[in-house]
C-alpha cells in the first residue's frame, strides 16, 4: 500500500520569501511522485513529476522538488513566492497500478 | 485540446433523487479516473478505467454509486438515490498511462439537500 503525508496543513508566507512544502511518502515498491496545485474553484493542475533520473525536478511557475529516497521525501520549494502562488498544493504518489494516492493538501497563503 | 470536460459544474438536488455526472476525457488518453474531494477526507479515488474497462472500483462507497464508460470519449458517474453525505466536489481525470500524470477536469460541485 502507498500513503502520502503532507506535514503542514497551512503555510503562510510573505511575498518574495522562500517556501518549502513538505511531503513524505510510504511505499514498498518503486514510486512515481507528483505535485499538483489547485486554485480556488478549479481542478488540480500538474506542477511537476519525478519518474526516474535526476532527483532534482523543475516544474512550472518556478517550483522545484527534490526526491530523497533515504528519507522518503519529496519536498516542494520555491525561492521567491508571489501573491498568485496562493493555492492548495497536493503531493501524490503512484506506482505500477496506474492510480495516484494524494496527500491531504497544504494551503499556501502568500501575504503582501 | 479543450482538456477534460465535466458537466454540470454545479448540481443541487434533493435527497433521494438520481444524479448523473458526466466527463469527456482528453482524446487519446487511455485511463480515466473519478475522484471525490471533501474537506474531511481529501481526495478519494472512486473508480478508474483503462481502455473503457473498469479496473478498480474498490473506492466506490456503496451500491448507490455506479460508473460507466461506454466509449473512449465519455464516462458517467451516477448516484441513486442521493444522500446529503454525498455532497462533495467530484473530479474526473484522464491520463496516457502512468508516466504523464493526470489532467483534471474543473469538477462538479454536488450539493444534496
Amino acid at each position: 500500500a502507498q500513503s502520502v503525508t503532507q506535514l503542514d496543513s497551512q503555510v503562510p508566507v510573505f511575498e518574495e520569501a522562500p517556501v518549502e512544502l513538505r511531503c513524505n511518502y510510504s511505499s514498498s515498491v518503486s514510486v512515481y511522485l507528483f505535485w499538483y496545485v489547485q486554485y480556488p474553484n478549479q481542478g488540480l493542475q500538474l506542477l511537476l513529476k519525478y519518474l526516474s533520473g535526476s532527483t532534482l525536478v523543475k516544474g512550472i511557475n518556478g517550483f522545484e522538488a527534490e526526491f530523497n529516497k533515504s528519507q522518503t521525501s519529496f519536498h516542494l520549494r520555491k525561492p521567491s513566492v508571489h501573491i498568485s502562488d496562493t493555492a492548495e498544493y497536493f503531493c501524490a504518489v503512484g506506482g505500477s497500478n496506474y492510480k495516484l494516492t494524494f496527500g491531504k493538501g497544504t494551503l499556501l497563503t502568500v501575504n503582501p | 485540446d479543450a482538456g477534460v470536460i465535466q458537466s454540470p459544474r454545479h448540481e443541487v438536488t434533493e435527497m433521494g433523487q438520481e444524479v448523473t455526472l458526466r466527463c469527456k476525457p482528453i482524446s487519446g488518453h487511455d485511463y480515466l479516473f473519478w475522484y471525490r474531494q471533501t474537506m474531511m477526507r481529501g481526495l478519494e479515488l472512486l473508480i478508474y478505467f483503462n481502455n473503457n474497462v473498469p479496473i478498480d472500483d474498490s473506492g466506490m462507497p456503496e451500491d448507490r454509486f455506479s460508473a460507466k464508460m461506454p466509449n473512449a470519449s465519455f464516462s458517467t458517474l451516477k448516484i441513486q438515490p442521493s444522500e446529503p453525505r454525498d455532497s462533495a466536489v467530484y473530479f474526473c481525470a484522464s491520463s496516457l498511462g502512468q508516466v504523464g500524470g493526470y489532467t483534471f477536469g474543473s469538477g462538479t460541485r454536488l450539493t444534496v439537500v
